[in-house]
């Protein structure tokens, strides 16, 4: 079973520029979630899915980020306009299903830096 | 609203030796999960333990114990024979009973030094 994976590793970009990260789930993984880690503080939730659909959003996601998860599977992250406040660890977890019994994995996140 | 709370930034202890990371939260929620994530340098977080509210049993996995005080909104991580693995960041978080507000809510973290 390969874990849920994340590309880019890392991303330096200009202040301005728009950015897209993706993220692959674990097979039949239907709950699919992003999180940001900005230095010395713990991760915090961006958003989720249930399969396709997007079902919250997190006030720190301004109107700048967009996240999709077109056919279910792999999701993606854009942050248009980036700047340097968006530097940070994204992250994306997923799980087999909702709630505190289904164990959200990791992926190694998306390092991004705003210049 | 939830909040999570680390007082302790940074720990070091030796090898083999047994420590002890604290937590408290603040909910008005009377069920929800506790949770001890580990984040070792460089590689992706992994879950180290889960506490459910109602359960009064305390959870252990293997060396990771952890004291549950629901009162007292308390919810401290024990490690027993401390490894040079164990080395890592470690995240407290707190998440709701409800299927449909299954976010994890972090603390900052400890990182934990294992020292040779």
């Amino acid at each position: 079973d390969t874990g849920v994976s994340q590309d880019p590793r890392h991303k330096i970009t200009k202040r301005g520029q728009n950015v897209t990260f993706r993220c692959d789930p674990i097979s039949e993984h239907n709950r699919l979630y992003w999180y940001r880690q900005t230095l010395g503080q713990g991760p915090e939730f961006l958003t989720y899915f249930q399969n396709e659909a997007q079902l919250e959003k997190s006030r720190l996601l301004s109107d700048r980020f967009s996240a999709e998860r077109p056919k279910g599977s792999f999701s993606t992250l854009e942050i248009q306009r980036t700047e340097q406040g968006d530097s940070a660890m994204y992250l994306c977890a997923s799980s087999l299903g909702a709630g505190g019994q289904e164990t959200q994995y990791f992926g190694p996140g998306t390092r991004l830096l705003v210049l | 609203a939830q909040t999570v709370t680390q007082s302790q930034p940074e720990m070091s202890v030796q090898e083999a030796e047994t420590v002890t990371l604290s937590c408290t939260y603040d909910t008005s929620e009377n069920n929800y999960y506790l949770f001890w994530y580990k984040q070792p340098p460089s590689r992706q977080m992994i879950l180290v333990i889960r506490q459910e509210a109602y359960k009064q049993q305390n959870a252990t996995e293997n060396r990771f114990s952890v004291n549950f005080q629901k009162a007292a909104k308390s919810f401290s991580l024990k490690i027993s024979d401390s490894q040079l693995g164990d080395t890592a960041m470690y995240f407290c978080a707190f998440m709701k009973h409800e299927d449909r507000d299954d976010k994890i809510i972090f603390g900052k973290g400890t990182r934990l030094h294992i020292l040779p």
